[in-house]
């Protein structure tokens, strides 16, 4: 079945910096990328999402991106706010009806 | 997206007892999936509740422990059985059937078993 990996586990940076959160998958039939944001004590909240026929989206200051050949994709969050600290969660599925596959998890940090 | 309610929010429970959460939606949906979280780890996947029929288990899921039940496209319950204290987790309820793949999730029931 469908692994998802997450790296890193931990991540912290200055306010007003990038981070960046990546992930690899190993069903190459996978093809819905979501990511979310938990942050402590409440529910996972879906912040952005890819599908396969798209290599690149943006959302104000959050990004998704996917290499379907190598099979990761990757969140990009810019000028970091402390509001953006909480666990990050990416998943992969096949399409609709199908069950989301999550990774570890990414702690970020965002210190002002 | 829907609003989804599911209680109760917190328990606290007697190893070898069980207890039975629910999850309300305000909109009919195709899919609806149960999570647990523990402490600190991620989100795996329980089973996804089928409306009319078995629940579908993954992989270490058993119907005798967590029995589940969807009598309809805005309701469905799990339950988890005979407690023990590795039991204590965070369940969400998932759904979604939208025009796209996405899920959204319940506000969770965070199950202490002592």
């Amino acid at each position: 079945g469908e692994n998802v990996e997450q790296h890193p586990s931990t991540l912290s940076v200055q306010e007003g910096d990038s981070a960046v959160i990546k992930c690899t998958y190993s069903d190459s039939a996978s093809n819905y990328f979501p990511w979310y944001k938990q942050e402590l004590g409440k529910r996972p909240q879906l912040i952005i999402d890819i599908r396969s026929n798209v290599g690149e989206k943006k959302d104000q200051r959050i990004a998704v991106t996917l290499n379907k050949t190598a099979k990761h994709f990757s969140l990009h969050i810019t000028e970091t706010q402390p509001e953006d600290s909480a666990v990050y969660f990416c998943a992969a599925s096949k399409g609709y009806g199908n069950k989301l596959v999550f990774g570890a998890g990414t702690i970020l940090r965002v210190k002002s | 997206s829907a609003v989804i309610s599911q209680k109760p929010s917190r328990d606290i429970c007697q190893r070898g007892t069980s207890l039975t959460i629910q999850c309300q939606v305000d909109s009919q949906v195709t899919m609806m999936f149960w999570y647990r979280q523990q402490p600190g780890q991620s989100l795996t996947l329980i089973a996804t509740a089928n409306q009319g029929s078995e629940a579908t288990y993954e992989s270490g899921f058993v119907i005798d422990k967590f029995p589940i039940s969807r009598p309809n496209l805005t309701f469905s319950t799990l339950t988890v059985s005979n407690m023990s204290p590795e039991d204590s987790s965070i369940y969400l309820c998932s759904v979604g059937g939208g025009r796209d793949e996405k899920l959204f999730f319940g506000s969770g029931t965070q199950l202490s078993v002592l």
